[in-house]
């Protein structure tokens, strides 16, 4: 069946930067983009940004992220990551992988990486 | 950016009873190949979001009939027919349509 697996808890300085991996299984990375949204405690959910299926590796970032986070894909081992650098106490939020289908809804999501900034 | 709002945030709810939720969006979500890209998500508490319905009214996979999305435009709703415990949780509208994709406040839902 398909899963995402996201690696596991960070704790961070200020400052610092957090990598997060997100694992698919069931199906092919290079077939379908990959949404990152966060989600800070006992808030909403907040889109951070998409990377794309294929060799271009197209990213496209929500303006709050921009110059701050990177997104990569690695097909060989299905992996995709989220970089996010210069990190505030404001980014301590779990962070959400998140498949996006044929048809634009976001079908499947990772089980969602702890990031604690103090 | 397409903002959504949900009415109501929180909704008391009787278990067997049904509950209904309100997505309104700031502006036309018909996209210009003709579908309308919103769809609902519930977050049970502890867990990721999870998918329920998408384009409106197709329920996803393994979801119950109890769940039905309706609507058009820049106006949705989601019901549920009779509550059951296990339904208690977050529910968010979300938009696919223009971008960048966007989520609706979340609307809390208990028993």
């Amino acid at each position: 069946q398909i899963q995402l697996v996201q690696s596991g808890t960070e704790v961070k300085k200020p400052g610092a930067s957090v990598k997060i991996s997100c694992k698919a299984s069931g199906y092919s990375l290079s077939n379908y983009y990959m949404h990152w949204v966060r989600q800070a405690p006992g808030q909403g959910l907040e889109w951070m940004g998409i990377i794309s299926p294929n060799d271009a590796d197209t990213t496209r970032y929500a303006q709050n992220y921009q110059g701050r986070v990177t997104m990569t894909r690695d097909t060989s081992t299905g992996t995709v990551y989220m970089q996010l650098n210069s990190l505030r106490p404001e980014d301590t939020a779990v962070y959400y992988c998140a498949r996006a289908s044929e048809e634009q809804h976001f079908d499947y999501w990772g089980q969602g990486t702890l990031v604690t900034v103090s | 950016e397409i903002v959504l709002t949900q009415i109501p945030l929180s909704s008391p709810v009787t278990l067997g009873q049904p509950a209904s939720i309100s997505c309104r969006s700031s502006q036309s979500l018909v996209h210009s190949d003709g579908n309308t890209y919103l769809s609902w998500l519930q977050q049970r508490p502890g867990q990721p979001p999870r998918l329920l319905i998408y384009k409106i009214s197709n329920r996803f996979s393994g979801v119950p009939d109890r769940f039905s999305g309706s609507g058009a435009g820049t106006d949705f709703t989601l019901k549920i027919s009779r509550v059951e415990a296990e339904d208690v949780g977050v529910y968010y509208c979300m938009q696919a349509t223009q971008f960048p994709p966007s989520f609706g406040q979340g609307t809390k839902v208990e028993i």
